[in-house]
């Protein structure tokens, strides 16, 4: 069974701090993974994918696939950062994916 | 263009009433997901569309939740004899495809309250 486990419920850090949210999982086959955000009163947006290799808003993500891990970085927090994150783990042909219970980040100014 | 819709935005019934929830994708996009999410639980997939099928219902918590969709367009994911376990932000989104790499979409959610 696939699964994903964020240990944060709640992480706070100040303005210009650096910021790691972090995100294991555990899938058998070879997993494809992403984090979405949600900001107070938006939608759950896609925020990025491992497998673009991408930086969005500063936000970068590597998936490491010994330590089952796919932790969201940034160097320095922003106070519009402050939103809750999800990590998902898609799996199979098709998009099943399992998501996490969420971390709410708070930056503090 | 449009995103996803969802109607009602919030939803207020008794135990043991049915109700019904509503997705509109948008336009074009043949896959479509239905998620549950609880205080404290993170996002849980009910059900997924491709097209009008539904090839995996295993999310579905027990035979009161059913779902379809026509035109593969609008679905509804119904909800039989409403228990207060049902309380939950039912959130629905949409991809172009059911590839896993294709973005997924997300509408505004509908707030259910069990009473």
């Amino acid at each position: 069974a696939q699964r994903v486990t964020q240990p944060e419920k709640l992480l706070s850090v100040f303005k210009g701090a650096p910021v790691e949210l972090k995100c294991n999982y555990s899938y058998s086959g070879s997993p494809e993974l992403f984090w979405y955000v949600q900001y107070s009163r938006q939608r759950l947006q896609l925020l990025l994918r491992h497998i673009s290799r991408e930086s969005i808003k500063g936000f970068t993500a590597d998936l490491n696939k010994g330590e089952t891990s796919f932790h969201l970085k940034k160097p320095f927090a922003q106070e519009e950062d402050s939103a809750m994150y999800y990590c998902a783990l898609g799996s199979g042909g098709y998009q099943k994916v399992t998501f996490g219970t969420g971390t709410k980040l708070q930056v503090i100014p | 263009g449009a995103g996803v819709s969802q109607s009602p935005s919030n939803k207020v019934t008794e135990k043991g009433k049915d109700v019904e929830l509503r997705c509109d994708p948008i336009s074009g996009h043949t896959a479509l997901y239905w998620y549950r999410q609880s205080l404290g639980q993170g996002l849980e997939f009910l059900i997924y569309f491709q097209g009008n099928s539904a090839p995996d219902k295993s999310g579905l918590p027990s035979d009161r939740f059913s779902a379809e969709r026509t035109g593969g367009s609008v679905s509804t994911l119904t909800i039989q004899r409403t228990q207060q376990e049902d309380s939950a932000v039912y959130l629905c989104a949409s991809s172009l495809t059911s590839v896993v790499t294709d973005t997924q979409y997300f509408g505004p959610g509908t707030r259910l309250t069990v009473l």
